[in-house]
């Protein structure tokens, strides 16, 4: 099976802009998460989709917003960019999305805001 | 909200050495936790984890126990090579959320040949 595909692998954006990435799980899993990846901060939950609906929600900013289409796939939007989201955005994926399931993450998105 | 604490955030270790690295949790609820490695430009993958059924977990050099009383979960990796660098992430998670799993901050392992 392919892995988890994220596109794009880089984005360089202004502040003020928006940007959407996109991420493609493992064929048959149907659950997808966002997460956030700083040095600082380590890996933080953004957001988790199953069957397109959103379950959980962490704890950032309504500009952050995501979404999930039929087939699985999943897309993520930051609104209004700022210098502080510059970070790597990683999605994972899993089958069902319960908590005690492996999560198969992505390569991520390199997002930096000048 | 779970909050995961993890330390130390560096560590050097001879190759051969042992290396521990030490979680603790605050939400009793959660009842998995895995672990994750980072190696430098890839993606997390995840190398073991253990559920709180269980005291502790080996596969080869890595183990992982874990005290549900004190909420304390280690990593373990004993007889170290060049290849076990990368960042560690523990993690916990509560059956309450749906894969909303709480990591720690991460450890950067430097194994020295």
């Amino acid at each position: 099976k392919a892995g988890v595909t994220q596109t794009p692998r880089y984005l360089i954006k202004t502040r003020g802009q928006q940007v959407t990435l996109s991420c493609s799980p493992i064929s048959g899993h149907r659950s997808v998460s966002w997460y956030q990846q700083t040095p600082g901060q380590g890996l933080q939950f953004l957001f988790e989709y199953f069957s397109e609906t959103q379950r959980n929600k962490g704890n950032f900013p309504g500009r952050f917003s995501g979404r999930q289409f039929s087939n699985s796939r999943s897309e993520m939007n930051v609104s209004t960019l700022e210098l502080g989201d510059s970070a790597l955005y990683l999605c994972a994926s899993s089958n069902t999305g319960q908590a005690n399931e492996k999560l198969f993450f992505g390569s991520g998105t390199q997002l930096s805001v000048l | 909200g779970e909050n995961v604490e993890q330390h130390p955030s560096t560590l050097s270790v001879q190759e051969g050495d042992s290396a521990v690295i030490k979680c603790t949790y605050s939400d009793s609820a959660s009842n998995y936790f895995p672990w994750y490695k980072q190696e430098l430009g890839k993606r997390p993958q995840l190398i073991i984890d253990i559920r709180s059924n269980v005291g502790e977990k080996k596969d080869q050099r890595i183990a992982v126990t874990l005290n549900k009383t004190a909420k304390h979960f280690s990593l373990h990796i004993t007889e170290t090579q060049p290849e076990d660098s990368a960042v560690y992430f523990c993690a916990a998670s509560s059956p309450r959320g749906y894969q909303k799993v709480t990591f720690g901050i991460g450890t950067k392992l430097q194994v020295i040949p």
